[in-house]
């Protein structure tokens, strides 16, 4: 069975500091990886997905399969970032819509 | 805006009756829908894949009687929670792929969620 773990349940940063929220995964097959974002009082939405390969908000995520890990990096954190941001994988041949995600990390950025 | 409609916000209901929440693809179609559920500071959990026109599939360990999913049209897909438990209180959340938009545009909107106690 596939599963999520993000390690951190929160993560303070100061305004300007570099972020890394760290996600790694379990999956047997060949996983498809995601970052949704969470802002206060909104619904859930795509960050950036791994075979995107882009840049979102200045946010990155390499796909590490040695490391089965997935982090979501920005090297100078913005008060706007302060959010709930979920690591999610989907299941090979399922599209990106079967996601399992993880448990989430709450990112707090300190002005 | 919005393209991914969740009805109600919140409801309250007494233990033994049945409620439904509806969700709502607003300009697009979906044949497909996701339901999930969300426990304080727990992940969300996949329950059951919507399909139009088809039964539901449902997650392992998910009581396809207890949770009854009908996805009436190409726009909206219902789950009933029938005869609801305290322990059913819970954040439900809808999803539904938009697949007529370019690469680079998230195929999967999520609605606002359903919080629904049970007393």
């Amino acid at each position: 069975a596939q599963r999520v773990t993000q390690p951190e349940k929160l993560l303070s940063v100061f305004k300007g500091a570099p972020v890394e929220l760290k996600c790694n995964y379990s999956y047997s097959g060949s996983p498809e990886l995601f970052w949704y974002v969470q802002y206060s009082r909104q619904r859930l939405q795509l960050l950036l997905r791994h075979i995107s390969r882009e840049s979102i908000k200045g946010f990155t995520a390499d796909l590490n399969k040695g490391e089965t890990s997935f982090h979501l990096k920005k090297p100078f954190a913005q008060e706007e970032d302060s959010a709930m941001y979920y690591c999610a994988l989907s299941r090979s041949g399922a599209g990106s819509y079967q996601l399992t995600f993880g448990k989430g990390t709450k990112l707090s950025v300190i002005p | 805006g919005a393209v991914v409609s969740q009805h109600p916000s919140r409801v309250i209901c007494k233990s033994g009756t049945s409620v439904k929440i509806e969700c709502r693809s607003l300009d697009f179609q979906a044949t497909t829908m996701f339901w999930y559920r969300q426990f304080p500071k727990q992940s969300l959990m996949l329950m059951a894949t919507s399909n139009e026109g088809s039964k539901a599939t449902y997650e392992q360990g998910v009581e396809k009687d207890k949770f009854l999913i009908n996805h009436a049209s190409l726009t909206l897909s219902t789950l009933t929670v029938t005869s609801a438990h305290p322990e059913d209180s819970s954040f439900y959340i809808c999803s539904a792929p938009r697949t007529d938009q370019g690469n680079g545009v998230s195929p999967l909107h999520f609605g606002n969620g359903t919080r629904l106690t049970v007393t």
